[in-house]
């Protein structure tokens, strides 16, 4: 089956700073991936998806992921960070029949 | 658009009490998706829709969950017998025409006290 890793629970960067948030993923196929943010009392946002081509895709709010399928991650990058960015953040495989399995999530902190 | 709404936001209920939630999706969205979200965990796939045709269910669906979605527009998804494993939060998604974009609603956070 499918599974997604999220290495860090919790994350903590000053506002800023750059922030990298990692994905591994594990898929036989090609895979579509896909970041989601979580806000206290929020449904989750779609912040971008890869499918194929370009490597590195552009998201909403200023963030952008690559993914590298020799180590099967799919990382989170924004260049500087907001206090407002602060948010759990989910990344996400597709399974046949679209069925998105998630990781268990990185809970970003932001510190002013 | 207004975005997929649920209703209740919240539910607290006793063990062994029947409860249903309910979802609609954003306008003209075939595809309706539900799944759960434990503490500290990303959500899991429960079930998923296309129109009202219930075309997958995953295995943490025990027999005491049921979903439907009659007219292909609205979905509620019922538990019975609740058990204190089934406080989570129960989150529903909708999408179309492109299948691999799923919008989100604001779930609902359901105690089994």
């Amino acid at each position: 089956a499918q599974s997604v890793t999220q290495p860090d629970i919790h994350i903590t960067v000053s506002e800023g700073a750059s922030l990298e948030l990692r994905c591994n993923y594990s898929y036989g196929a090609t895979p579509y991936l896909f970041w989601y943010v979580q806000s206290p009392g929020q449904g989750l946002q779609l912040l971008l998806k890869y499918f194929s081509g370009d490597t590195l895709v552009q998201g909403i709010k200023g963030f952008e992921a690559e993914f590298k399928r020799s180590q099967s991650s799919f990382n989170l990058r924004k260049p500087s960070v907001h206090w407002s960015d602060a948010a759990e953040y989910f990344c996400a495989v597709m399974e046949y029949g679209n069925k998105l399995v998630f990781g268990a999530g990185t809970i970003l902190r932001v510190k002013s | 658009d207004t975005g997929v709404s649920q209703d209740p936001r919240h539910k607290i209920t006793k063990r062994g009490q029947n409860v249903t939630f309910r979802c609609d999706p954003i306008s003209e969205h075939n595809r309706l998706y539900w799944y759960r979200q434990t503490l500290g965990q990303g959500p899991e796939f429960l079930t998923y829709f296309q129109n009202e045709a219930q075309l997958e269910k995953s295995r943490l669906l025990s027999d005491r969950f049921s979903a439907e979605r009659p007219k292909g527009s609205f979905s509620t998804l019922e538990i019975q017998r609740t058990e204190q494993g089934d406080s989570a939060m129960y989150l529903c998604a909708s999408s179309f025409p492109d299948p691999y974009e799923q919008y989100f609603g604001p779930g609902t956070r359901l105690t089994v006290t």
